[in-house]
């Protein structure tokens, strides 16, 4: 099984300010298999990010993906208020999907 | 606009069996290249995939759960089903319905979530 690790486990900005969130797996992830979610409180999560850098539908240029291999960042490059959230990483090793701990992005 | 929405008991005892049910509106559940799967989310925890049935039928499980769960389809209501057997108080959290792409095997659609409580 995959392991994936978050951090910081929570990160304090202000709005403008720019977020950089980590996740590191335990062994080689596809690039094509890695997605971010964000998820605010009693919502579901909501797709941002899968193949490691794309953007789903409707997703703010804002918010960016990359890493390869064992290490992904998710970016948020000016934070609105509306992106105070929970992040959680996810990845797909056949056959078995595994999700991060999250990063919690709160309000400085 | 695709929508999932899941219902089923809020309360269980502990060793009954779990079912949930899942209605997707505006798309077919048969619709090639995805799958549909369930998650579940402990409280104030993090998330855990319990099972997928694609669009041939084909289920693949959570190792750790395997041999307490089921997931089915009803092609004709449009609905597919959780079922989780020998419940604990362990059991509880909020359950997820979700459509994935079997591309690139990511969770698009998400219903709203139930929350499952087992207590005596």
């Amino acid at each position: 099984e995959i392991v994936l690790t978050q951090s910081p486990g929570t990160l304090s900005l202000f709005p403008g300010e720019r977020a950089t969130l980590s996740c590191r797996a335990s062994q080689r992830v596809s690039s094509s298999y890695l997605a971010w979610y964000q998820q605010k409180p009693g919502q579901a999560p909501r797709l941002l990010i899968y193949g490691a850098s794309r953007r789903a539908t409707g997703i703010p240029d804002r918010f960016s993906g990359s890493g390869s291999g064992t290490d992904f960042t998710l970016t948020i490059t000016r934070l609105e208020p509306e992106d105070f959230a929970v992040y959680y990483c996810q990845q797909y090793g056949r056959p078995l999907f595994t999700f991060g701990p999250g990063t919690k992005v709160d309000i400085k | 606009q695709v929508q999932l929405q899941e219902s089923g008991p809020g309360l269980l005892k502990p060793s009954q069996t779990l079912s949930l049910t899942c209605t997707v509106s505006g798309d077919s559940i048969s619709t090639g290249g995805y799958f549909w799967t369930w998650i579940r989310q402990h409280p104030g925890k993090g998330l855990e995939w319990l099972g997928y049935i694609d669009y041939s039928g084909n289920t693949y499980y959570n190792p750790s759960l395997r041999s307490r769960v089921n997931i089915s389809v009803d092609t004709s209501k449009n609905q597919f089903s959780l079922k989780l057997t020998s419940v604990t108080a362990a059991d509880t959290a909020v359950y997820y319905c979700a459509r994935g792409w079997l591309q690139f095997f990511y969770f698009d659609y998400w219903g709203q979530g139930t929350l499952v409580t087992v207590s005596s």
